[in-house]
């Protein structure tokens, strides 16, 4: 199975800051990469597929970036609406996997 | 609007079964794989398989392959999952997300997710 290791597991920022949250696969997963954000309570909403694609009315201070074995997630202008749980999966390989997950919150 | 609605949480004995429903609105099941997943939080999210909705087939991940069994019927435009032989391990919140097979697995639409309990 290919493991997908995230890191920070938690951060804390300042409104209006930029945010990195990473993604190391344990093989080349070839761009078959998605982010989520969930909030408590809440189902997972899809923030980037394949790796830097934007979904559908996601606001466009959300990024995706990387290739083979390296991705990340930037949120620039951090809004307080984005505190939030994220995490990635990678759909390159069966079984599908996940990250750990990154919990966001506001300094 | 598109929308997942799954039924309500489930409470059930070891060794019992149970089946998760995953309605679809707003779109045509058999246009769209449907996905479940499973949430822990002392072990996060793991995938437990595909089906699709159009001809039935499935896809697995072998640590499910014999835990679930997974459904639909189109004339409902609903996707089931039934757990099976179940232990305290099943406990779980447990979500359907839907795919579209021609662009990649990834997840654009989440039911809430039901929460199952496996208790004596």
């Amino acid at each position: 199975d290919i493991q997908m290791t995230q890191s920070p597991a938690s951060l804390s920022a300042s409104l209006g800051e930029t945010v990195t949250i990473e993604c190391r696969a344990s093989e080349d997963i070839y761009n078959g990469l998605a982010w989520y954000q969930q909030k408590p309570g809440k189902s997972p909403q899809l923030l980037i597929y394949n790796a830097n694609s934007l979904h559908t009315g996601v606001p466009s201070r959300f990024s995706g970036s990387g290739s083979g074995t390296q991705y990340s997630l930037k949120i620039n202008s951090l809004q307080s609406e984005d505190v939030a749980s994220y995490f990635c999966q990678q759909y390159y390989n069966y079984p599908y996997t996940f990250g750990a997950g990154t919990k966001l919150e506001l300094k | 609007e598109v929308q997942l609605q799954q039924s309500g949480p489930e409470l059930r004995r070891p060794g019992s079964s149970v089946k998760l429903s995953c309605k679809a609105s707003g779109y045509s099941i058999t246009d769209y794989l449907m996905h479940w997943v499973k949430h822990r939080p002392e072990h996060g999210l793991e995938w437990i398989g595909w089906i699709d909705p159009e001809d039935g087939e499935t896809k697995y991940a072998q640590k499910f392959q014999s835990k679930a069994t997974l459904t639909a019927d189109t004339s409902s435009n609903t996707a089931y999952m039934q757990l099976s032989s179940l232990t305290s391990e099943d406990t779980a919140t447990y979500f359907c997300a839907r795919s579209r097979v021609s662009t990649g697995d990834y997840f654009d639409y989440w039911g809430q997710g039901v929460m199952v309990t496996v208790s004596s």
